[in-house]
């Protein structure tokens, strides 16, 4: 089934380690999002690609960083994580920045401790 | 700074009947409204959209109405049926563009059989 594919689905993780979160689409979509989703604060843009070799900061770029090498993958990296990461991460995409909707992953629940 | 605002946590209403699920924006700039849907341990999924040269538009049971000068949108469904219980977020863009998107915090919506 076509989709985006997030691993690890959940993560315990201790304060000051680094973790990279995974997300793969097979959709060939050229834009890709990474979001949080914290209680009462619904969900938060960390960054964006528009297309493979470019990525951009989003609402909450604060010590996450992206990569995306190639159309298929874009990995989110916390250098060194701290306790206000803890989050619900989801992986999004879309055919372009400006289509509509975006289709999203199942998420990684990542505490830090 | 919640520019796009969901003021409701919950929601609860019997089957059949109509469910109101409310949001309120600050951004006079916003000009494209989404609603998506979220169910446990899964990603937000693409509801229903309407621009601002809309007042309403309309999807089988689910309805969203506009409102620019109060700043408001509403999503309505009816009949309202138990596998609607999921988590609704209102989301608004300024520029048809993912990456200014702004999110609610969603509102969770039950229904009772």
């Amino acid at each position: 089934i076509a989709g985006i594919t997030q691993a690890p689905t959940s993560q315990i993780l201790a304060a000051g380690r680094r973790m990279t979160l995974r997300c793969t689409q097979d959709m060939r979509h050229n834009a890709m999002y990474w979001y949080r989703q914290d209680l009462g604060l619904g969900l938060r843009l960390i960054h964006y690609s528009n297309t493979a070799g470019t990525t951009g900061k989003g609402e909450v770029p604060d010590g996450y960083s992206v990569s995306r090498a190639n159309t298929d993958d874009f990995p989110l990296t916390l250098a060194s994580a701290v306790p206000s990461q803890t989050s619900v991460y989801f992986c999004a995409s879309s055919e372009t920045p400006t289509v509509w909707p975006q289709h999203f992953g199942d998420g990684t629940r990542l505490s830090i401790l | 700074d919640q520019q796009v605002k969901q003021n409701s946590p919950s929601l609860s209403v019997q089957e059949g009947r109509i469910s109101i699920l409310n949001c309120d924006y600050t951004n006079s700039m916003f000009g494209y409204f989404l609603w998506y849907k979220k169910y446990p341990a899964e990603g937000p999924t693409f509801l229903i959209s309407i621009s601002s040269i809309k007042d309403k538009n309309e999807d089988g049971r689910f309805t969203v109405f506009l409102n620019k000068s109060a700043k408001h949108l509403s999503l309505h469904i009816v009949p309202s049926q138990p596998g609607d219980s999921a988590v609704y977020f209102c989301a608004a863009s300024a520029y048809r563009n993912n990456n200014d998107m702004r999110f609610g915090a969603g509102t969770r919506l039950t229904v009772k059989p």
